[in-house]
């Protein structure tokens, strides 16, 4: 079956520092990979889609990088902030319209000051 | 930013009961789903609507559920006959009709069954 992996549950680091976040899937070929932020009580937020043939997206101070070949994303977030802190969800999709969102577990990032 | 909505905030209802859950997605969007959240859980699919129809559900969702678009802007989902475990966060998410558009999710209901 479908499996996603985000490598750790919680991830501490200090403010200002480079926040990596990794996502792992196996028994997939998605199409694109979606990241999401998800904060207490509240519903996911879409942050940046990468598709199968690009290597990297960026957003401000958001990069995401896709490798099909290793099955992997991993989500960086540059110069982090307290705010910054939440949630992160990966969910690899596939080409159909409409298809469901299948959510790794999560990782919690806490960026101190 | 046109968004989702759902209401209400959070639910509370005794075991055995009957609930709805309301959801209002964004206007121009097509597709719709519900997805649920038990507390320190992962965010789970339940189902996806569209053309008036389910198009894709999952095996948490039995004869218990059921979703319904009564008219052009609200889609509910409606649990028959509650338990215990079904105890969570509700979130309704729509989506436009067209590729890799990302899903755009309410704040969800808090469902808390007695």
């Amino acid at each position: 079956s479908q499996k996603i992996e985000q490598n750790s549950e919680a991830l501490n680091i200090q403010e200002g520092k480079t926040a990596t976040l990794t996502c792992n899937y196996t028994n997939y070929s998605p199409a694109y990979l979606q990241w999401y932020r998800q904060d207490p009580g509240r519903g996911p937020v879409f942050l940046l889609l990468i598709r199968e043939n690009e290597k990297e997206k960026r957003k401000e101070r958001l990069k995401v990088t896709f490798d099909t070949t290793l099955k992997q994303s991993l989500f960086h977030i540059t110069a982090s902030q307290p705010a910054d802190s939440a949630t992160y969800l990966c969910a690899p999709s596939n080409n159909q319209a409409g298809t469901a969102l299948i959510f790794g577990k999560g990782t919690t990032l806490s960026v101190s000051s | 930013e046109p968004e989702v909505t759902q209401t209400p905030s959070h639910q509370v209802t005794q075991m055995g009961q009957e609930v709805i859950l309301r959801c209002v997605p964004i206007s121009n969007h097509l597709y719709f789903y519900w997805y649920r959240q038990i507390l320190g859980q992962k965010v789970e699919f339940l189902v996806s609507f569209y053309n008036n129809e389910i198009s894709e559900k999952s095996e948490i969702f039995d004869d218990q559920f059921s979703v319904e678009r009564p008219d052009g802007s609200n889609f509910t989902l409606k649990i028959r006959s509650t338990k215990l475990e079904d105890s969570a966060m509700y979130f309704c998410a729509s989506r436009e009709d067209r590729s890799n558009q990302p899903q755009h999710f309410g704040d969800g209901t808090r469902l808390s069954i007695l």
